[in-house]
């Protein structure tokens, strides 16, 4: 079954510490993926996506993703936390399951603190 | 500017009113999605139409209904409000176009409270 997994409900990291929030998939072919972020009482806002090429993502507000096709992985990262980063985050995966469909993760809080 | 708008951003109502949820983008997006959220929790989808007149059912079982009669709107009703209708119902559309990569835009959310 096609599917997206956050392993980490909750992430914790101090203000100009590296952050990484993680991401795993598990669909057949080759996936589109991506990263969305919440903010308390809004909607997703869209951050990044991996279609191909580069296995680095470039995105909004100095955040990264790596693609790890070996690992079926794609974790979120930003070399320097800010506070202002604390939100909810959201993985996504678009795979082929009997027609195209966006699958999200359950979130990820991640906590900043100054 | 293009954007997605939902109305009423907050609701409480009580149980055995029917309400209706809008939603409306100004993006020219074919596909448009509503999903419900309980706060800080998962996104479920409920509804989502790929074009006008195309409306299909989501994941969850949902009590709703929606439409499609114009590309830039798609309006959820519930006939009958209960509180286990209580959530955050959040739109979205995307557009095919864009490498076929579905890169969805949402709008800010409609929390209903159903007393």
């Amino acid at each position: 079954a096609q599917s997206v997994a956050q392993p980490e409900d909750q992430v914790n990291v101090a203000e100009g510490n590296p952050l990484t929030v993680k991401c795993t998939y598990s669909v057949s072919g080759n996936p589109y993926l991506f990263w969305y972020v919440q903010y308390p009482n809004r909607g997703l806002q869209f951050l990044l996506k991996y279609i191909t090429g580069d296995n680095l993502v470039k995105g909004s507000y100095g955040f990264e993703a790596e693609f790890n096709k070996s690992q079926t992985s794609f974790h979120l990262k930003k070399p320097s936390a800010l506070v202002s980063d604390s939100a909810l985050y959201f993985c996504a995966v678009r795979a082929y399951t009997g027609g195209f469909k966006t699958i999200f993760g359950a979130g990820t809080r991640l906590f900043v603190k100054a | 500017e293009a954007d997605i708008y939902q109305t009423p951003r907050y609701l409480v109502i009580g149980t055995g009113k029917k309400i209706t949820l809008e939603c409306s983008q100004t993006m020219g997006h074919d596909k448009m999605y509503w999903y419900q959220q309980d706060p800080g929790m998962e996104l479920h989808l409920i509804h989502y139409s790929y074009g006008v007149n195309s409306t299909e059912k989501g994941d969850l079982s949902s009590e709703s209904t929606v439409s499609r009669i114009r590309t830039e709107h798609f309006p959820l009703t519930l006939e009958s409000a209960r509180p286990s209708h209580t959530s955050q119902y959040l739109c979205a559309s995307s557009d095919e176009v864009d490498s076929g990569t579905d890169t969805q835009y949402f709008g800010p959310g409609t929390r209903l409270t159903v007393l």
